[in-house]
């Protein structure tokens, strides 16, 4: 079968860093993306990746490994308005639909 | 770049009417759309897959007939309830399929929050 798994939920204070890990395990890749998401409002794109590495925009990085079916969003400077729910999502090579992780909550707290 | 627009962003209608939702790219072409559901904290759940000029691929339990789907342009997709119910009552969400630049990646309307009286 195909599984994305994620936190449910983390807590992180204002100002500092953190990283949302994503595991996957799907028929095929070509691509893994994360999304965040406010409550009561539709996701926005954060990234893309679909080479081994770290990808940087601004606060926000994303890194994949593909032989370890990893990638992880890291978060730096951390603000109230980053509370969120973030998305990760994997594109199987076989179909362009997404297959989406539960997504992970996160606090952050002043 | 990469914008897409849902109307109406809510509607409240009653019970054994039909709402219709539209989905539009409005700086690119998007030959595949997605509708999604979303109820409250809970996952996005893909209902259907819409390709310009052809019929929608559904998900397995989502009716067919309920959930009428069209997309006649490449830059519009449309989804009507039809004989809506209060269980139908939930957050709707488009996306559109961004092939441009050598990326492919799925950009998101804004919602559509449908109240079934």
């Amino acid at each position: 079968g195909q599984n994305i798994d994620q936190p449910t939920e983390m807590t992180a204070t204002e100002g500092a860093i953190v990283q949302i890990n994503c595991t996957y395990q799907t028929s095929g890749f070509n691509g893994l993306f994360w999304y965040q998401q406010h409550a009561g409002e539709a996701p926005t794109f954060l990234s893309y990746n679909v080479l081994d590495g770290l990808e940087e925009k601004g606060r926000f990085s994303s890194f994949l490994s593909r032989s370890k079916g990893y990638s992880y969003l890291l978060l730096k400077e951390l603000q109230m308005k980053d509370s969120a729910s973030y998305l990760c999502a994997v594109m199987p090579a076989s179909n362009y639909q997404l297959i989406w992780g539960a997504g992970t909550k996160l606090i952050i707290k002043p | 770049g990469a914008v897409v627009s849902q109307h109406p962003s809510w509607v409240i209608c009653k019970s054994g009417t039909s709402v219709k939702i539209e989905c539009r790219s409005l700086d690119f072409q998007a030959t595949t759309m997605f509708w999604y559901r979303q109820f409250p904290k809970q996952s996005l759940m893909l209902m259907a897959t819409s390709n310009e000029g052809s019929k929608a691929t559904y998900e397995q339990g989502v009716e067919k007939d309920k959930f009428l789907i069209n997309h006649a342009s490449l830059t519009l997709s449309t989804l009507t309830v039809t004989s809506a119910h209060p269980e139908d009552s939930s957050f709707y969400i488009c996306s559109a399929r961004d092939m441009a630049g050598g990326t492919d990646t799925q950009y998101f309307g804004p919602g559509t929050r449908l109240t079934v009286l």
